[in-house]
């Protein structure tokens, strides 16, 4: 079954701390890949995306993820967070078939 | 200019009755969804639509209906509200069913 698995449930971090977040995706074909945010009692905004080319994708914020086909994961990271990164973050895919799945997500929680 | 609006933002009702969520995007996309949010952020989706094809997720009850009168427009409809149904409601759209997608704002759904 074709799913988005986010291992981390609940991540706390102080302020400057470095931050990795995973996301692993199970799918046998070509896929395009997301990172979504929610920030508290706000709607979901795209963070970045991958679509092809280089694996390394940078986003908004700081943020950056890397697409590791061998692994099927797309891993969100970032070096240094700001209390201001305290959100709701989703990580999905889509297939060549128009499917769209989301992850369950994982709450970061940056303390100051 | 907001790109994907709802409204309501709130809606609060009782048990039994009928509402309709609207969703409306400006952005000429094809393809619009509905998700479910609970209360841990798990988002769920309910329906996507083109102007071919509507999909359903087979776990939505039949009491959930979406109406399109155009492009621009997926409304949702719900029967005979129940408890379980308070929730959070996102309408998102994308140019094509694998490209990212666009969120509005939500209509948080309490039923009394």
């Amino acid at each position: 079954a074709q799913s988005v698995s986010q291992h981390n449930h609940h991540v706390i971090l102080s302020e400057a701390a470095s931050l990795e977040l995973g996301c692993n995706y199970s799918y046998g074909g070509t896929v395009n890949l997301f990172w979504y945010v929610q920030y508290p009692g706000q709607h979901l905004q795209l963070l970045l995306k991958y679509f092809s080319g280089d694996p390394l994708v940078k986003g908004i914020k700081g943020f950056e993820a890397e697409f590791i086909k061998s692994k099927f994961s797309f891993n969100l990271r970032k070096p240094s967070v700001q209390w201001s990164d305290t959100a709701e973050y989703f990580c999905a895919f889509s297939n060549t078939g128009n499917q769209f799945y989301f992850g369950t997500g994982t709450s970061l929680t940056v303390i100051p | 200019d907001t790109a994907v609006s709802q409204t309501p933002k709130y809606l609060v009702t009782q048990m039994g009755n009928d509402k309709s969520i609207k969703c409306e995007q400006n952005l000429g996309h094809d393809t619009m969804y509905w998700y479910k949010q609970d209360s841990k952020k798990f988002l769920k989706i309910m329906f996507s639509y083109n102007n071919k094809e509507l999909i359903i997720n087979e776990t939505v009850p039949n009491r959930f209906s979406p109406k399109s009168p155009d492009k621009a427009h997926l409304n949702l409809h719900i029967n005979s509200l129940e408890l379980g149904d308070s929730a959070v409601y996102f309408c998102a759209s994308a140019k094509a069913g694998n490209y990212e997608q666009y969120f509005g704002p939500g209509t948080r759904l309490t039923v009394t």
